[in-house]
C-alpha cells in the first residue's frame, strides 16, 4: 500500500518567491495535518482537516501561510511570499480514526530551503 | 496542556549495547495515546507504537520493547542488542483523546550506534 505522498522532496527557493508543497494523503484516510520540524522548535502541528474540512488552524504561523484540501487525495501547503526563516522540513501526515485508532502515518516529508 | 520530556538529548553506545530512551509526559486527561517514532538519517518519521493510557502492558516487538507506567509518567523503549541500523532520532509524541489526533511531540533523542 502506498503511504502519504509529498512533493517535492527538496526545494530551494528564493526570499520573496511563493513556494506550494503537496500531499496526497493514505486512500480512505479522513484526517489530514501539515507538521514542521525545524531545530530551534521540533515538530510542530500546523494545520490539520477532517474530511477535507480544515478543523485547527492555529498552528499556522502567519498570513503567509495557507493550506487548502480540494479533495479527499490531495493538498497542499503555500507559503507566500517566502522568508529565510520558513526553512524547515514540511511533513504531511494521515490518519484513519475508525480503522487505525488514531495512529498518525507520516510522508518522507519535503524539506524546504529560502535564500 | 500537554507536554512531552525526552531529557536525552543524544546517545551514544557501541553496538550490541541495550539502550533505554526515556520519555515522559504530562497531560490532564485520563485518555490518551502514547507513540514513538523513528527518525533515521534518511528524514522520515517512521511510526514504531501506539500505546493508549488503559494499556499499562508492555509490549516487545522483536529487538524492540515498551515499557508504559502511568504512575510516572513514563513511556521508555528500550533496544536490546543494537545495531548500526538503529542510528536515527527517536521520538516521544502524546495525543489527545478525542477526534483531534494532534500529536504533541518531545524534542526527540539522536542516537547513535558505533560499531
Amino acid at each position: 500500500d502506498a503511504g502519504v505522498i509529498q512533493s517535492p522532496r527538496h526545494e530551494v527557493t528564493e526570499m520573496g518567491q511563493e513556494v506550494t508543497l503537496r500531499c496526497k494523503p493514505i486512500s480512505g484516510h479522513d484526517y489530514l495535518f501539515w507538521y514542521r520540524q525545524t531545530m530551534m522548535r521540533g515538530l510542530e502541528l500546523l494545520i490539520y482537516f477532517n474530511n477535507n474540512v480544515p478543523i485547527d488552524d492555529s498552528g499556522m504561523p502567519e498570513d503567509r501561510f495557507s493550506a487548502k484540501m480540494p479533495n479527499a487525495s490531495f493538498s497542499t501547503l503555500k507559503i507566500q511570499p517566502s522568508e529565510p526563516r520558513d526553512s524547515a522540513v514540511y511533513f504531511c501526515a494521515s490518519s484513519d480514526w475508525a480503522f487505525s485508532g488514531n495512529t498518525i502515518y507520516f510522508g518522507e516529508g519535503s524539506w524546504l530551503t529560502v535564500v | 496542556a500537554q507536554k512531552v520530556t525526552q531529557a536525552q538529548t543524544e546517545i551514544s553506545v557501541v553496538e550490541k549495547e541495550d539502550v533505554t530512551l526515556d520519555c515522559v509526559y504530562e497531560t490532564r486527561d485520563t485518555t490518551y495515546y502514547l507513540f514513538w517514532y523513528k527518525q533515521p538519517p534518511s528524514g522520515e518519521l517512521v511510526f514504531l507504537i501506539r500505546r493508549n493510557s488503559f494499556d499499562e502492558q508492555n509490549e516487545i516487538s522483536g529487538r524492540y520493547s515498551w515499557n508504559f507506567q502511568k504512575s510516572t509518567s513514563s513511556f521508555n523503549f528500550t533496544i536490546t542488542a543494537s545495531q548500526v541500523v538503529d542510528s536515527a532520532v527517536y521520538f516521544c509524541a502524546l495525543s489527545e483523546p478525542q477526534g483531534a489526533q494532534k500529536l504533541v511531540f518531545g524534542q526527540g533523542t539522536r542516537l547513535t550506534i558505533n560499531p
